[in-house]
């Protein structure tokens, strides 16, 4: 079983919609959970980050954890076309991990006009 | 100043090159990690320092020698790669602070490097 794993994707939505990315992880212990955007080429940019249970929103940005059911989701509403990426979610354990971030596989998005 | 940097951004070598890979920054963090990335792959953790101590090493092959010479430098010493360790390096950052909250990581711009 893979430590975080994220919906295979590729996703894609119309302008406008509601994108809804999932990841799971298996690590009890993790703290903490990111996602992190990454266009072509590029590197990868934080846009989210939650530790505690529940939603937390910025923006058009929303991400929610459940810590008993090890799930954490990103929704992204009003799809622009420059929301067309690769979301990576990432999970930071407990502990003295030094913040080691394990990555989960990414869901490639494309937002279509 | 809220940003990492990586220079160089391209790097094309021979396997039987030595160079370097240098990050920085100066938001005061005393965490700093070297990823590696493949295409279509997430990034993969090689080493971490912590307050300029090699904290973590990732069983990361020996041709590549993780140095943090201070708090806003670090470098990764690159000899005898072969073409597979072609791949974006990505250098990132983060406080250590001991708060109830977190902190996130931020990463650098990259350096694409080519081995032929």
């Amino acid at each position: 079983q893979k430590e975080v794993e994220q919906n295979s994707g590729p996703l894609s939505v119309p302008e406008g919609a509601i994108a809804s990315l999932n990841c799971t992880y298996s690590d009890r212990g993790s703290q903490s959970f990111f996602w992190y955007r990454q266009y072509s080429g590029k590197s990868p940019e934080l846009i989210m980050f939650i530790y505690s249970n529940g939603d937390k929103e910025d923006g058009r940005f929303t991400a929610q954890l459940n810590k008993a059911s090890q799930y954490v989701s990103l929704l992204i509403r009003d799809s622009q076309p420059s929301d067309s990426a690769t979301y990576l979610c990432a999970v930071r354990a407990g502990g003295t991990s030094y913040g080691k971030l394990t990555f989960g596989q990414g869901t490639i998005l494309t937002v279509h006009p | 100043d809220t940003e990492v940097t990586q220079t160089p951004k391209h790097l094309v070598m021979g396997m039987t090159n030595k160079k370097s890979l240098k990050c920085e920054q100066h938001m005061g963090h005393r965490a700093m990690y070297w990823y590696k990335q493949k295409a279509k792959k997430p990034p993969e953790l090689m080493f971490v320092y912590s307050y300029e101590k090699l904290s973590i090493n990732e069983s990361v092959p020996s041709r590549f020698s993780p140095e943090c010479p201070n708090s806003s430098l670090l470098n990764l010493h690159l000899h005898a790669l072969q073409p597979e360790d072609s791949a974006l390096y990505l250098c990132a950052s983060r406080h250590l602070w001991n708060r109830g909250e977190d902190n996130e990581q931020f990463f650098g711009p990259g350096t694409r490097l080519t081995v032929l």
